[in-house]
């Protein structure tokens, strides 16, 4: 599986753009980054993923380098509600029809406001 | 969409007894994942299922754990005898299969005195 490599923390201001960087830079070519986020208590959401081309939902927005080796997830307009640990996930397939998720340390969001 | 239910969502067991786990995942999900979160190891994947059939079963912690699916609408994770190393929280989680994405429940924390 490739590694990633995410800020054990960041802080935003509410209202403003939250920016979360991943280093991810020995993915292969057929890995998909997905970020989950995990508010107190919950258990982890999934908010997007991508594997070449950018993406926007609702939530959020994920920029991916041309080199696919970092990415960043925009959440565009942070609230106090997106205060959480962000996951920035790159999934292998593990074989016999089934993907796994292998869960870093993530970055701990706070949005102050 | 009730999405991926657990149960019971709190548990306080005494050291020796047996722990049973429910998960039901969202409907028209073949793909089912066991995952176990503590303060010092973090989010990690016990088991999974694909079609109701055990894929690996590798982060099993030992033989006092064990996993069932026996239909495509229930699985359970049974500990026994319980010890106080196994408090954590026990997520469920479901997937239509593939790489589409995984859906969590809200989880069960699980205390053994």
């Amino acid at each position: 599986d490739a590694k990633t490599t995410q800020p054990p923390s960041m802080d935003c201001a509410e209202g403003r753009a939250a920016n979360l960087p991943c280093n991810h830079s020995t993915i292969s070519g057929n890995e998909y980054v997905y970020w989950y986020r995990q508010i107190h208590s919950q258990g982890p959401q999934y908010i997007i993923h991508g594997l070449k081309n950018n993406e926007t939902n609702e939530m959020a927005s994920l920029i991916i380098t041309e080199d696919r080796k970092s990415s960043t997830l925009i959440l565009p307009h942070a609230t106090l509600r997106d205060t959480a640990v962000y996951y920035c996930i790159v999934r292998s397939y593990s074989g016999a029809g089934s993907y796994q998720l292998t869960f870093g340390k993530g970055t701990k969001l706070s949005v102050i406001p | 969409d009730a999405g991926v239910i657990q149960s019971p969502r709190h548990e306080v067991t005494e050291m020796g007894q047996e722990v049973t786990l429910r998960c039901k995942p969202i409907s028209g999900h073949n793909s089912l994942f066991w995952y176990r979160q503590t303060m010092m190891r973090g989010l990690e994947l016990l088991i999974y299922f694909n079609n109701n059939v055990p894929i690996d079963d590798s982060g099993m912690p030992e033989d006092r754990f064990s996993a069932k699916m026996p239909n495509a609408s229930f699985s359970t994770l049974k500990i026994q005898p319980s010890e106080p190393r196994d408090s954590a929280v026990y997520f469920c989680a479901s997937s239509a299969g593939g790489p589409e994405t995984q859906y969590f429940g809200p989880g069960t924390r699980l205390l053994v005195l």
